[in-house]
């Protein structure tokens, strides 16, 4: 069984630009979230794919937006990067979406460096 | 404002002894806890949850309390392992009032060390 798996593992970027984070759900799951974790935090819910559609988002602004593909796989992209979205950015994926079930099984993320 | 705090940053714990990871609450929506466990370099793994319906579950060495009325849960590792250093997560959710989807909000987190 393939566990969820985060690409790159590390990135650096200067403020203004755009970036994607991409990520394979594992197999079976059909549900992905995104989770922003900055230094010394727990991680902060982004928001939620179901079947290809956004059905949670939490409070961060629309210049973060995702998709959800056919094979359940996810981008994360953010636009005009600023220096605080330096966090490592987890994905996870579920058998059901989190109103379901609250389980979810993370990648190791994504280390997002803007400078 | 933190609606699930872990205020204990880090906590040591001598080898076979009790591990107690404590997790406050504030939002009375939240019916649904989890705990996370995780190492350097890896993501979250899932340990144990409860629903607010049960005071108590147990897996293994891993045991969650919850208290409703205080708005507190806790996490019992016995006896302690070096295996356990690690950072533990406690996360929360509002899944059986319809909130499922708004994610789960997580605490800080503890750094628990192990000391043989």
């Amino acid at each position: 069984e393939t566990g969820v798996t985060q690409s790159p593992t590390h990135l650096i970027k200067t403020r203004g630009q755009q970036v994607t984070l991409r990520c394979s759900s594992q197999s079976g799951h059909n549900t992905v979230s995104w989770y922003q974790q900055a230094l010394g935090q727990g991680p902060q819910f982004i928001f939620q794919y179901y079947r290809e559609e956004e059905n949670g988002r939490g409070n961060f602004p629309p210049r973060f937006s995702g998709l959800q593909f056919p094979n359940y796989s996810s981008e994360l992209n953010v636009n005009a990067l600023e220096l605080d979205d330096s966090a490592l950015y987890l994905c996870a994926s579920s058998q059901k979406p989190a109103g379901v079930t609250g389980e979810l099984f993370f990648g190791e993320g994504s280390r997002l460096t803007v400078l | 404002d933190q609606q699930v705090k872990q205020n204990s940053p880090s906590l040591s714990v001598q080898e076979g002894r009790i591990s107690i990871l404590n997790c406050d609450y504030t939002n009375s929506m939240f019916d649904y806890f989890l705990w996370y466990k995780k190492y350097p370099a890896e993501g979250p793994t899932f340990l144990i949850s409860i629903s607010s319906i049960k005071d108590k579950n147990e897996d293994g060495r891993f045991t969650v309390f919850l208290n409703k009325s205080a708005k507190h849960l806790s996490l019992h590792i016995v006896p302690s392992q070096p295996g356990d250093s690690a950072v533990y997560f406690c996360a929360a959710s509002a899944l059986y009032s319809g909130g499922g989807a708004d994610g789960l909000t997580f605490g800080k987190g503890t750094h628990l060390i192990i000391q043989p």
